[in-house]
């Protein structure tokens, strides 16, 4: 059973243009909400993260938006750049760090 | 610094056999997780290590998989009797608690034939 949600496969943006990609969670419990950049044939990396206790968290171009009540979370990349074209998961726990949850992710693409 | 680190990057083996994958985790960092990632999913959380012992192994699959962590550092998973659905990228990860963020490696992708 998909906790988190990922309903968008994949995204094509324009260089300067926002790219928002969208995350939907099914568990309640779910209190700390994070997201992750994937370059093929390396491992996830760390982008920004939220606590449930926020409803956004910003870090230079990457802001994160949490709404509770729907469930949903989603990411914003702006300006996005050509090296920002990477697959991005979404993930969430019940406690901060381990067991998180995945989506299956969308492969963004910035076009030049 | 060095990240973490997993060996092999690749592994062919045949169904039946038993394999080993490895993670080194950055150094100081006392949470070590792995994950599985299969074709066009996430990766799926196997087991989280605090220090040597395993916190929450929830996520092995079953019997057939097996880690350890006997010093603190080094990670090994075992897979015995290795059947075809078991081909996926494993990942492992590290943290310097387990209130921080993740680091994962490149993962050991594994194909059983």
């Amino acid at each position: 059973d998909q906790q988190v949600k990922q309903n968008s496969p994949s995204l094509s943006v324009q260089e300067g243009r926002i790219s928002i990609l969208n995350c939907d969670y099914t568990n309640s419990m779910f209190d700390y909400f994070l997201w992750y950049k994937k370059y093929p044939a390396e491992g996830p990396t760390f982008l920004i993260s939220i606590s449930s206790i926020k409803d956004k968290n910003e870090d230079g171009r990457f802001t994160v938006f949490l709404n509770k009540s729907a469930k949903h979370l989603s990411l914003h990349i702006v300006p996005s750049q050509p090296g920002d074209s990477a697959v991005y998961f979404c993930a969430a726990s019940a406690q901060t760090g381990y067991a998180l949850n995945f989506g299956k992710g969308t492969s963004l693409l910035v076009t030049p | 610094g060095a990240g973490v680190s997993q060996t092999p990057s690749n592994k062919v083996t045949e169904k039946g056999k038993y394999v080993e994958l490895r993670c080194d985790p950055i150094s100081g960092h006392t949470a070590l997780y792995w994950y599985r990632q299969s074709l066009g999913q996430g990766p799926e959380f196997l087991i989280y290590f605090q220090g040597t012992g395993a916190a929450d192994d929830s996520g092995l699959p079953n019997d057939r998989f097996f880690a350890v962590r006997p010093e603190g550092s080094v990670s090994t998973l075992k897979i015995q009797r290795t059947e075809r659905g078991d081909s996926a990228v494993y990942l492992c990860a590290s943290s310097l608690t387990s209130n921080s963020p993740l680091h994962f490696g490149n993962g050991t992708r594994l194909t059983v034939t």
